[in-house]
């Protein structure tokens, strides 16, 4: 079955950048989207058909996706950006939805 | 403004059932796709299930597939996910989301617990 590999944390400073993976066979023949959710909350779109973002995300956030790699970047990073972020993609041929195992972001 | 808001949840024990229900509002549920997705507690999301906007078309995780089924009402723009022979392994907080029509969830629910009594 198809699996979703993404770093289980990653830690940057304040004001730097970060970049999360999500690895999968041929991820960059499709869509990936992500997600981040802080402790206690439901998760909130972040990005979605790899590249675009949702109304009310901040252009500090982007998406990219080529090859067996797709990344979520996050540019000058904000104390409020701490959080666990989800890469998801859908298999249209079998109607199954599949999640990565999550990242959790420390702003230090 | 999309809301959904989840109900059903609470304690139960091994073998039993119950039906969450998700009200939706804010936006035209009878032409949205909609899902199931839960979280187990300090794990990470898993899909649990889909439901086409004609309910022609519906899916399963293979964790749930024989006991969990989806349905929806749209008099009433309600989803459900009736459970049955439930498990330790199905504690979780269970959301429900829209589909965007790519794939993907761009509106969730708060969210419903699902517990079991030992």
């Amino acid at each position: 079955s198809y699996v979703l590999t993404q770093p289980p944390s990653v830690s940057v400073a304040p004001g730097k950048t970060a970049t999360m993976t999500c690895v999968g066979t041929n991820i960059g023949s499709g869509s990936v989207h992500w997600y981040q959710q802080k402790p206690g909350q439901a998760p909130v779109q972040v990005i979605y058909s790899s590249s675009d973002r949702p109304s009310g995300i901040p252009e500090r956030f982007s998406g990219s996706n080529s090859g067996n790699t797709a990344a979520l970047t996050i540019n000058r990073v904000e104390a409020g950006d701490e959080a666990d972020y989800y890469c998801q993609v859908w298999d249209r041929v079998i109607d199954h939805w599949l999640f990565g195992g999550g990242t959790k972001l420390t702003v230090l | 403004q999309v809301q959904l808001v989840e109900s059903g949840g609470g304690v139960v024990q091994p073998g039993g059932s119950l039906r969450l229900s998700c009200a939706a509002s804010g936006f035209t549920f009878v032409i949205s796709t909609m899902h199931w997705v839960r979280q187990p507690p300090g794990k990470g999301l898993e899909w649990v299930a889909f439901i086409s906007s004609d309910e022609r078309n519906y899916n399963y995780a293979d964790s749930v597939k024989g006991r969990f089924s989806i349905s929806r009402d749209s008099s009433k723009t309600t989803l459900y996910l009736e459970m049955n022979s439930l498990t330790i392994e199905d504690t979780a907080v269970y959301y429900c989301a829209r589909d965007r029509g790519d794939g993907s969830f761009d509106s969730w629910g708060q969210g419903t617990q699902v517990t079991f009594s030992s």
